[in-house]
């Protein structure tokens, strides 16, 4: 079993471009949650997906969007980047309501 | 507004002594409280959970203790060892939402 796997493994941007992040869960796993986590910081819940459906939103904007596809993986959207988007996004997947499994991450840089 | 509050920052400790990170909540919603591991560039990995109808759990060298009454838990770490260095972070789930504390910076000390 591969984990959840995400790509690419680093992304450099520059402003006002947009960029998209993806996710393979965990063999099994049908529910898939993004986080934003800034340096030194805990990871912020963005949105999370289950049936293809988003099915929670924390407090980002509606730059941030995301879609999950009949295989359960799925993908994160971030359009016109702002030089404060520049973190580490995790992908987590589950197949109960409790135990998360965390991929390595996409480190964004926008310049 | 910090959901879960999580003290300290950064916590240095000898090789086989006892590690305690602390975090506390106000959302009484919060149904589940899981501790996690990171290592530099790798994301966070589940270490020990717990729910809040039950006070303590124990996972090997793992402990968390749960105050319900006053909003708080702590993870424990028995024997620290060298390979324990990392950033741990507590959580909190309300809903499908999960809830991370700022982090507290491990080294232990060979």
């Amino acid at each position: 079993d591969a984990g959840v796997t995400q790509s690419p493994t680093h992304l450099i941007k520059t402003r006002g471009q947009q960029v998209t992040l993806r996710c393979s869960p965990k063999s099994g796993h049908d529910t898939v949650s993004w986080y934003q986590q800034a340096l030194g910081q805990g990871p912020q819940f963005i949105f999370q997906y289950y049936e293809e459906e988003e099915r929670q939103r924390g407090n980002f904007p509606d730059r941030f969007s995301g879609h999950q596809f009949p295989n359960y993986s799925s993908e994160l959207n971030v359009n016109a980047l702002l030089l404060g988007d520049s973190a580490l996004y995790l992908c987590a997947s589950s197949q109960t309501d409790n135990e998360q499994f965390f991929g390595p991450g996409t480190r964004l840089t926008v310049l | 507004q910090q959901q879960v509050k999580q003290s300290p920052q950064s916590l240095i400790v000898q090789k086989g002594g006892i590690s305690i990170i602390n975090c506390a909540y106000e959302n009484t919603a919060f149904d589940y409280f899981p501790w996690y591991q990171q290592f530099p560039g790798k994301g966070p990995a589940l270490l020990i959970a717990i729910r809040p109808d039950v006070s303590e759990k124990k996972e090997g060298r793992f402990t968390i203790s749960f105050n319900k009454s006053a909003k708080q838990f702590s993870l424990h770490i028995m024997d620290s060892q060298p390979g324990d260095s990392a950033t741990y972070f507590c959580a909190a789930r309300s809903g499908n939402q999960f809830y991370f504390g700022t982090g507290t910076s491990l080294t232990v000390i060979p």
